[in-house]
């Protein structure tokens, strides 16, 4: 079936520092979204992107979706230590079974 | 507006006990999921319900496990006889299609613990 690659698995940074993840498919996405879960918690639904191309911001996130709608990206500028958790993309197939990746652990030293 | 609720928060047994996991949605939201979450396998959805019917249950990982949605506002998740294997935190998802299926919007989980 459709699998999406997520990279890297984990990210160490100093806090200020960016930190990007990556979410790769070998087909087509008809969407794609992006959740946070903080140690402990339970993921939360950060965005949805649909359209090629598409660009999206929220504060110091940055998410993209790629031009031929096969990978996304979610850019954090200048991290700080509530953005520690484990970052998720996620997509539905035609036979709407959502898949999650398996995440971006962030670790952000003081 | 309340979210998903899950209970238990916890849940300890040993193996060969009968575990009931359980599930409100949140009102109004038509489609149901049941995930499970460990290092090993990450996060995989075992069923999905919409309007109280299952819909997929290919992730179900064998007969031990069942799923029921009786109603639209309760669900469960049963386990029996449980083993250490299934080891884990269970999380419940809904959704609105008519809004936006796919942003799920997730409970709190149930760790559970198998010994």
């Amino acid at each position: 079936g459709q699998q999406v690659m997520q990279i890297p698995q984990y990210q160490h940074v100093q806090e200020g520092e960016d930190f990007t993840t990556y979410c790769n498919s070998s087909t087509t996405l008809s969407n794609i979204q992006w959740y946070k879960q903080r140690p402990g918690g339970h993921p939360v639904f950060l965005i949805q992107l649909v359209k090629s191309g598409e660009v999206k911001k929220q504060k110091r996130l940055t998410f993209q979706f790629g031009e031929a709608k096969k990978n996304s990206s979610l850019h954090i500028t200048a991290t700080q230590t509530t953005d520690v958790g484990t970052y998720f993309c996620s997509y539905s197939g035609g036979s709407y079974i959502p898949t999650f990746g398996r995440g971006t652990s962030l670790i952000v030293h003081p | 507006d309340a979210g998903v609720i899950q209970s238990p928060r916890h849940e300890v047994t040993e193996m060969g006990q009968e575990v009931t996991l359980r599930c409100k949605p949140i009102s109004g939201h038509d489609y149901l999921f049941w995930y499970r979450q460990t290092m090993m396998r990450g996060l995989e959805l075992l069923i999905y319900f919409n309007n109280n019917v299952p819909i997929d249950d290919s992730g179900m990982p064998e007969d031990r496990f069942s799923a029921k949605m009786p109603n639209a506002s309760f669900s469960t998740l049963k386990i029996q006889p449980s083993e250490p294997r299934d080891s884990a935190v269970y999380f419940c998802a809904s959704s609105l299609s008519t809004r936006d299926p796919d942003t799920q919007y997730f409970g709190p989980g149930t760790r559970l613990t198998v010994l």
